[in-house]
């Protein structure tokens, strides 16, 4: 399986600010997808965000937006405004099988 | 429409004795997955479907384990002898199989060997 690196194990931020969730892959295909997905705690998965790497823009869903460098393998996940419910752990997934180690985000009040 | 289901959601067992999770998948969902995943970790893939057909194993799985989905639709996840080190959660997820593959997750059953 493709090796996925999260290299923040834990991030916080304060209510309303923006933060920035790293991950880096390692794949020698052209044509591939990115999922970022969010675990609360108890409770399932759920994709937050998806990147299409033969697609130059960067997707964005409402808050959530990513930085996509397909060059440095590089796909970032950008949340604006935190909001209390953002607080997970949060997985960047290369396709189905290549899976990071998930970073904790922690929202300050 | 109902997401992905996982039976039972918890299971207590002993050393050495069989185990075995139920998932059932979205209805029109082709595709299934099994991760597994330790506390602090990442799901860990396992095996998928793409319909009946078991098209991707892990090297990670040992022979203890398989799985199986006869007509497509549920499947299930054996572990046979179990070990302490199995202890973990067990996620079933499905897919359509469409470009992106955004695959849905059940809650997980977790497996707590003594």
């Amino acid at each position: 399986a493709q090796t996925v690196t999260q290299s923040q194990p834990e991030m916080s931020v304060q209510e309303a600010e923006t933060v920035t969730l790293s991950c880096t892959y390692d794949t020698s295909e052209s044509d591939y997808y990115l999922f970022w997905y969010k675990q609360p705690p108890s409770r399932q998965m759920i994709l937050v965000i998806r990147q299409e790497a033969y697609k130059q823009q960067n997707a964005t869903e409402n808050r959530f937006s990513v930085n996509f460098q397909k060059a440095a393998k590089s796909f970032s996940l950008k949340i604006s405004d935190s909001q209390l419910g953002d607080a997970a752990m949060y997985f960047c997934a290369y396709r189905s099988e290549g899976w990071g180690a998930g970073t904790k985000l922690i929202i300050k009040p | 429409d109902t997401g992905v289901s996982q039976d039972p959601r918890h299971k207590i067992t002993k050393r050495g004795q069989n185990v075995t999770f139920r998932c059932d998948p979205i209805s029109e969902h082709n595709r299934l997955y099994w991760y597994r995943q330790t506390l602090g970790q990442g799901p860990e893939f396992l095996t998928y479907f793409q319909n009946e057909a078991q098209l991707e194993k892990s090297r990670l799985l040992s022979d203890r384990f398989s799985a199986e989905r006869p007509k497509g639709s549920f499947s299930t996840l054996e572990i046979q002898r179990t070990e302490q080190g199995d202890s973990a959660m067990y996620l079933c997820a499905s897919s359509i199989r469409t470009g992106g593959n955004t695959i849905y997750f059940g809650e997980g059953s977790w497996l707590t060997v003594v």
